[in-house]
């Protein structure tokens, strides 16, 4: 079946510093992606996605390319704030079926001023 | 833009007693929503799909007669956990599609203790 990999968490960074947090997929087909963001306390917002390869979703400063070769599709950002401090879940929408959304485990993100 | 209200955010009960969580989209309508629970530190699992004015589908695992759904409305599902008992404690949340694309809208969740 479907799934989605995010790399293991957690991960604690200084402010300004780069970030990558890694997710893969697997898949039938060409699904849609997602990265979310949940604060705490709070439920989830969807950050950005991409709906076919190569396209790239942005927002806030954050970035991931959908790639088909790699079935990849890592968040990135250039400089964190500490106001990014959350948990972050990479997901992909079934193409066949109910079309639900398919979750990775998450990854919590602390970044230190 | 669109909104999910979820309701109640968080919610202490008795071991045996019965919760009702209820889910709405504000200014949309939804003909499938999507119950997630989320154990702590842990990804979010997909209970069940909603449908309204028909039968929810459950995800393998969730048992149906526990976990009560009704989508009576295009704006409203509810989600029942029956006779909970401390094991059903966590954080349940719905999500609803706005015209028909993914589910980009989530509640807030509902954090329920039983004690």
């Amino acid at each position: 079946g479907n799934s989605v990999t995010q790399m293991e968490g957690p991960v604690t960074l200084s402010e300004e510093a780069f970030l990558t947090i890694n997710c893969t997929y697997t898949a039938t087909g060409y699904p849609s992606l997602f990265w979310y963001v949940q604060y705490p306390g709070e439920g989830l917002q969807l950050l950005l996605k991409a709906t076919k390869a190569d396209d790239k979703g942005s927002n806030k400063g954050f970035e991931a390319t959908y790639r088909k070769e790699t079935t990849s599709f890592h968040l990135e950002k250039g400089s964190v704030q500490v106001s990014d401090s959350a948990v972050y879940f990479c997901a992909l929408r079934e193409i066949q079926g109910a079309q639900k959304l398919v979750f990775g485990q998450g990854t919590r993100l602390t970044i230190n001023p | 833009g669109a909104v999910v209200s979820q309701h109640p955010s968080r919610v202490i009960c008795k071991s045996g007693t019965s919760v009702k969580i209820e889910c709405r989209s504000l200014d949309f309508q939804a003909t499938t929503m999507f119950w997630y629970r989320q154990f702590p530190k842990k990804s979010l699992m997909l209970m069940a799909t909603s449908n309204e004015g028909s039968k929810a589908t459950y995800e393998q695992g969730v048992e149906k007669d526990k976990f009560l759904i009704n989508h009576a409305s295009l704006t409203l599902s509810t989600l029942t956990v029956t006779s909970a008992h401390p094991e059903d404690s966590s954080f349940y949340i719905c999500s609803a599609p706005d015209r028909g694309v993914a589910p980009l809208h989530f509640g807030n969740g509902t954090r329920l203790t039983v004690t």
